[in-house]
């Protein structure tokens, strides 16, 4: 099974700032890799797949990069919208995984 | 638009079982495979089972196996999972998970609300 880990647990960010969430397969998951986000009380939503395509309807300051087998989700600019749960997830074979999230609050 | 919407949760004894719900509408429901992922309160997301767009296959995560089955039902446009011998550590919420391939990319792309399952005597 492949072993997700996220980075930092808890970012603290004022609107208006970049931030980098980081995440690592424990081995080579090819790219397929998803990016969810959950706010509190809400299912997760598809932000990032592939691992750098947006989902439908999700803005471009959302990005997603890729280095081996670590990946990067980037919001260029946050917005107050953006304070929820960020979860990687890999797809490239069974069974898919999450990371344990990692929460961007208010600074 | 897409949307799901699971039923079925509630309290249940440990050692007992239940059947959830899930009833798609706003997509051509037998073209998409269809999965369960549940959440611990307070914890992260486990992904739980699978079932190809027409029912012909399945697939289990190995901490569920012999204890849960996924099944639809495509002329109602809902997905089911059956819970058996159910114990403290299930507590959690129940989503159902549309998957973009008829078969299983594994990736999640649109999830219902979720129901609550609380395992308690």
């Amino acid at each position: 099974e492949v072993v997700m880990t996220q980075s930092p647990a808890t970012v603290s960010v004022s609107p208006g700032e970049r931030v980098t969430l980081s995440c690592r397969a424990s081995q080579n998951i090819g790219g397929n890799l998803a990016w969810y986000q959950q706010k509190p009380g809400q299912a997760p939503r598809l932000l990032i797949y592939g691992p750098s395509t947006r989902a439908t309807g999700i803005p471009a300051r959302f990005s997603a990069s890729e280095s081996g087998t670590e990946f990067t989700l980037t919001i260029s600019s946050l917005q107050s919208e953006d304070f929820a749960v960020y979860y990687c997830q890999h797809y490239n074979n069974w069974p898919p995984t999450f990371g344990p999230g990692t929460k961007v609050d208010l600074k | 638009q897409v949307q799901m919407v699971e039923s079925g949760g509630g309290v249940v004894q440990p050692g007992g079982s239940l059947r959830l719900s899930c009833t798609a509408s706003g997509f051509t429901f037998s073209r998409h495979g269809m999965h369960w992922v549940r959440q611990a309160p307070g914890k992260g997301l486990e992904w739980l089972a699978v079932v190809w767009y027409d029912g012909s296959d399945k697939y289990y995560a190995d901490s569920v196996k012999g204890r849960f089955t996924v099944s639809r039902d495509n002329s109602k446009n809902t997905v089911f999972l059956q819970i058996e011998s159910l114990r403290a550590e299930d507590t959690a919420v129940y989503y159902c998970a549309r998957d973009p391939s008829i078969a299983a990319r594994l990736i999640f792309d649109y999830w219902g609300r979720g129901t609550l399952v609380t395992v308690s005597s």
